[in-house]
């Protein structure tokens, strides 16, 4: 498997635009978590989901967030508008629960600035 | 108070000695304990991962469990310059929120040659 897969690798922008970033969490895995890390605040739970479903999203910071799973191969996370203070790497990660493991699978994360 | 803690670094230990990381955390009804390891740059990695008070050994890596106190850690024996690296530790509930980890802020490791 290629592990999980996460576009754009980098992202430049500008306040105010709308940034997407997408995930291809691994084939059979039914948990997609996305993530946020800055130096200051850590790796930080956004939302995830299970079985395309969001379970728990009270990580995401405010409205200008927002994401979706419209099948179990694909997520995207929306910001818009985009402001400075959300510049961050932003990471996927899916785990397949198995009799109680819930190790999580990260993707390469997408370093977003934005300007 | 963070629902994870971890000693705060950065960490520094010659080659070939033990490296000691410490994680403490809040809910009592945490189930399942992990390690992860992220290189500069790199995305998290999952190193180990216990659920049973005790010790569990994998290689040179040595995780340690104790509910009562609430306290998980990492021994890293014979270490490398290769291990230095930031470790997080990571909580979960398990059953009731089945896969949702609590992360640390990290202890950034260096191993000097």
């Amino acid at each position: 498997d290629a592990g999980v897969i996460q576009s754009p690798r980098h992202e430049v922008t500008e306040m105010g635009q709308e940034v997407t970033l997408r995930c291809k969490p691994i084939s059979g895995h039914d948990y997609l978590f996305w993530y946020r890390q800055t130096m200051m605040r850590g790796l930080e739970l956004l939302i995830y989901f299970n079985n395309n479903v969001p379970i728990d999203d009270s990580g995401m910071p405010e409205d200008r967030f927002s994401a979706k799973m419209p099948n179990a191969s694909f997520s995207t996370l929306k910001i818009q508008p985009s402001e400075p203070r959300d510049s961050a790497v932003y990471f996927c990660a899916s785990s397949y629960r198995d009799r109680g493991s819930n190790e999580q699978f990260f993707g390469p994360g997408t370093r977003l600035t934005v300007l | 108070q963070k629902e994870v803690e971890q000693n705060s670094g950065p960490l520094s230990v010659p080659e070939g000695a033990i490296a000691s990381l410490n994680c403490t955390y809040s809910d009592r009804g945490s189930q399942s304990f992990f390690w992860y390891r992220q290189y500069s740059g790199k995305s998290p990695e999952l190193i180990m991962f216990i659920y049973s008070n005790g010790d569990k050994e994998d290689g040179r890596f040595t995780a340690q469990l104790n509910k009562a106190s609430q306290y998980v850690s990492l021994l890293i024996r014979d270490s490398q310059p290769s291990d230095s690296a930031t470790y997080l530790c990571a909580v979960s509930r398990d059953n009731t929120n089945a896969g949702k980890s609590t992360f640390g802020d990290g202890t950034t490791l260096t191993v000097k040659p």
